[in-house]
């Protein structure tokens, strides 16, 4: 049980260009997702908390305007990434919240 | 300040033998979660062992368990019979209140662990 998926694994885009990556919770309902970036060899931060039904809290230096989030749902939560530039180029992790936190697989954004 | 602290950027352990990694953390709160959680290359975050603050007994998961001094604020991470397998990066993470109230979790810069055959 608490099994979390996100879409796309990896992807890979032009500068200028906006991605989406999707993060669900599969057997189990979660009112808070979070959102965390990990630069290589480096450690996740977080970049934000998702709660189903309104606004996205995100922490200090991130852009709310450039990392678009959306939990529409209590097993979807989106993140977009608009205008990507290559230091956009990361490894994003989503988890979801019943009791503890469930992370994704994670999906590996490289902007060119 | 940070919160959590690994002071072991790369450790190396050799097949079969037992293995520490450290990880030292910083709290105001009298109720937090410490956890291990392991990252093989592929990238997935993989739970490996949780420690309540209120928990008397240090935990145990398999092979894994968890040297938790609390008057040291210090949450070891012990793995015994290391295996090939476990050659990854490991990383402390710490459940707590942060300043807005939310429950977040907060995690040490990791170790990366190279199992020696």
């Amino acid at each position: 049980g608490a099994v979390v998926s996100q879409h796309p694994s990896w992807v890979i885009c032009k500068s200028g260009t906006s991605v989406k990556i999707e993060c669900r919770s599969l057997d189990f309902q979660a009112t808070t997702m979070f959102w965390y970036r990990q630069f290589p060899k480096q450690s996740l931060m977080l970049m934000a908390t998702s709660n189903e039904g309104s606004k996205a809290t995100y922490e200090q230096g991130v852009e709310k305007d450039k990392f678009l989030i959306n939990h529409a749902s209590l097993t979807l939560s989106t993140l977009t990434v608009t205008s990507a530039h290559p230091e956009d180029s990361s490894f994003y992790i989503c988890s979801a919240r019943l009791y503890e936190q469930y992370f994704g697989p994670g999906t590996r954004l490289t902007v060119t | 300040a940070q919160k959590i602290t690994q002071t072991q950027p790369g450790m190396f352990v050799q097949e079969k033998e037992a293995v520490t990694l450290d990880c030292t953390y910083d709290t105001s709160d009298q109720s937090y979660g410490l956890f291990w959680y392991k990252q093989p290359s592929s990238g997935e975050m993989i739970f490996l062992i949780y420690q309540g603050s209120y928990d008397e007994q240090n935990a145990t998961e398999g092979r894994y368990s968890l040297n938790f001094q609390k008057a040291r604020k210090s949450a070891n991470l012990v793995i015994s019979a290391s295996q090939l397998g476990d050659s990854a990066m490991y990383f402390c993470a710490m459940r707590d209140l942060d300043q807005t109230g939310a429950n977040n979790l907060f995690f040490g810069t990791g170790t990366r662990l190279t199992v020696i055959p």
